[in-house]
């Protein structure tokens, strides 16, 4: 049984710069949420995605955009990076949508904005 | 919105101890997991627990939903249990997350 996989895992950007950040969701889930860790903090929801639609969004600029393709996949782009969004983006897959239900995290891409 | 608070912050067990780490939660959830975060970032499923009691091996989790607090148990701890704990509740269609118990066990 396939889990969460995200791509790249590790990458350096310079400021101004955009980034794209890949997950495909655990087999069996329609349901792709990001989310966005800082050193030493806790998860904070960025938005999620079912049926290829934006359904939630937390409290992110427009520079924080999504897609989710019909195989489920989706990804991340942010874009004109700024210092302040080096960190680790985590991905999370469930089934169905409405109530957030049990929710499974993939590795993590871990951005550094130089 | 919600609020999610955890204690304690830190703790240091010497291998073998157990530990109970506590998670309180300012609104009614029909949603709560305990997440373990290994060193390279991954958050690794716990427990799914709205409510209740439930077990797996050396862990085991209590939620009292209609008291709003959750608690994680750790019993004969192992260095491998080092890292973060993070409780999250549902809130709507994501998680809110406290801020974390970083466990540190000495052998």
């Amino acid at each position: 049984d396939a889990g969460v996989t995200q791509s790249p895992t590790h990458l350096i950007k310079t400021r101004g710069q955009q980034v794209t950040l890949r997950c495909s969701p655990k087999s069996g889930h329609d349901t792709v949420s990001w989310y966005q860790q800082a050193l030493g903090q806790g998860p904070q929801f960025i938005f999620q995605y079912y049926e290829e639609e934006e359904r939630q969004r937390g409290n992110f600029p427009d520079r924080f955009s999504g897609h989710q393709f019909p195989n489920y996949s989706s990804e991340l782009n942010v874009n004109a990076l700024l210092l302040g969004d080096s960190a680790l983006y985590l991905c999370a897959s469930s089934l169905g949508q409405g109530v957030v239900g049990e929710l499974f995290f993939g590795e993590g891409s871990r951005l550094t904005v130089l | 919105g919600i609020q999610v608070e955890q204690s304690p912050p830190d703790l240091i067990l010497q291998e073998g101890a157990n530990s109970t780490l506590r998670c309180n939660f300012s609104d009614s959830v029909n949603n709560l997991q305990w997440f373990h975060q290994n060193p390279w970032g991954q958050l690794i499923n716990l427990f799914y627990i709205p409510s209740g009691t439930k077990q797996n091996g050396r862990l085991s989790a209590t939620t009292v939903a209609t008291e709003r607090y959750s608690l994680l148990y750790i019993s004969s701890s192992q260095t491998t249990d080092s890292g973060v704990y993070f409780c999250a509740v549902g809130q709507g269609n994501k998680l809110v997350f406290g801020a974390g118990t970083i466990l540190r066990v000495k052998s």
